[in-house]
């Protein structure tokens, strides 16, 4: 069954430091998130995209943050300049159409992002 | 505001008992709702989702959900735990736009011999 995949499991990174997270959706899928869950916290929505572009954002998704779909079938989500509040799990999302329309979100298994 | 409360953090059931979970949510017209569960290590799994028609929706492992929208609930449950049922389980509603999910804090579940 396909599934949503993200690389790496874990990273840790300096504060200040840019750190990439990747995500490959499911291949014909057109809609993708990006969603994060800080220890003991709410999973919360962070952007999501389609046709190339960002098509809603969260508050928390400032200028410090952006996502690419580079080659048609990487999502990353870069963090410019990493701080200690961005620890946390990140989780990919993709859906074939949108949500409201019938389909579930199908999530990757997370990365989780330590900042020192 | 859309919104998800689940007011149980963590729940502990022996194995063979029933189970229930309980999710409240706040959402101005006709909600679009999900439970989603979470094995450690893996990603979010949908349970079972609920868009129109039948109240009482079935979902993969046994697991059932009854919308109330009288009470704004959409409570999860199941007549008899297994222990791998042990997890952290997800209440979502879908928002306005039909692009973003709102979750829950989420209820962990340990199940007991």
């Amino acid at each position: 069954e396909p599934e949503v995949t993200q690389t790496p499991s874990h990273q840790v990174t300096q504060m200040g430091q840019e750190v990439i997270l990747r995500c490959v959706p499911i291949s014909n899928h057109l809609y993708f998130y990006w969603y994060r869950q800080i220890l003991g916290q709410k999973v919360e929505f962070l952007v999501s995209f389609y046709n190339n572009e960002i098509s809603e954002k969260s508050e928390i998704f400032d200028d410090q943050f952006s996502v690419e779909r580079p080659d048609g079938s990487n999502f990353t989500l870069k963090i410019r300049s990493t701080k200690l509040e961005d620890s946390a799990m990140y989780f990919c999302a993709s859906t074939p159409r949108m949500t409201r329309v019938g389909n579930e979100q199908f999530f990757g298994p997370g990365t989780r992002l330590t900042v020192l | 505001a859309q919104s998800v409360t689940q007011p149980d953090i963590h729940i502990t059931v022996s194995e063979g008992a029933s189970l229930e979970l309980r999710c409240n949510y706040s959402y101005g017209a006709t909600p679009y709702l999900f439970w989603y569960v979470q094995s450690p290590g893996q990603g979010l799994q949908l349970l079972l989702k609920y868009f129109s028609g039948d109240t009482l929706v079935q979902g993969i492992k046994g697991f059932e959900a009854e919308f109330k929208r009288s009470q704004s609930s959409f409570n999860l449950r199941k007549p008899s735990v297994h222990w791998s049922d042990a997890a952290e389980y997800f209440c979502a509603v879908c928002g306005n736009t039909g692009n973003q999910f709102y979750f829950g804090t989420g209820t962990s579940l340990t199940v007991i011999p």
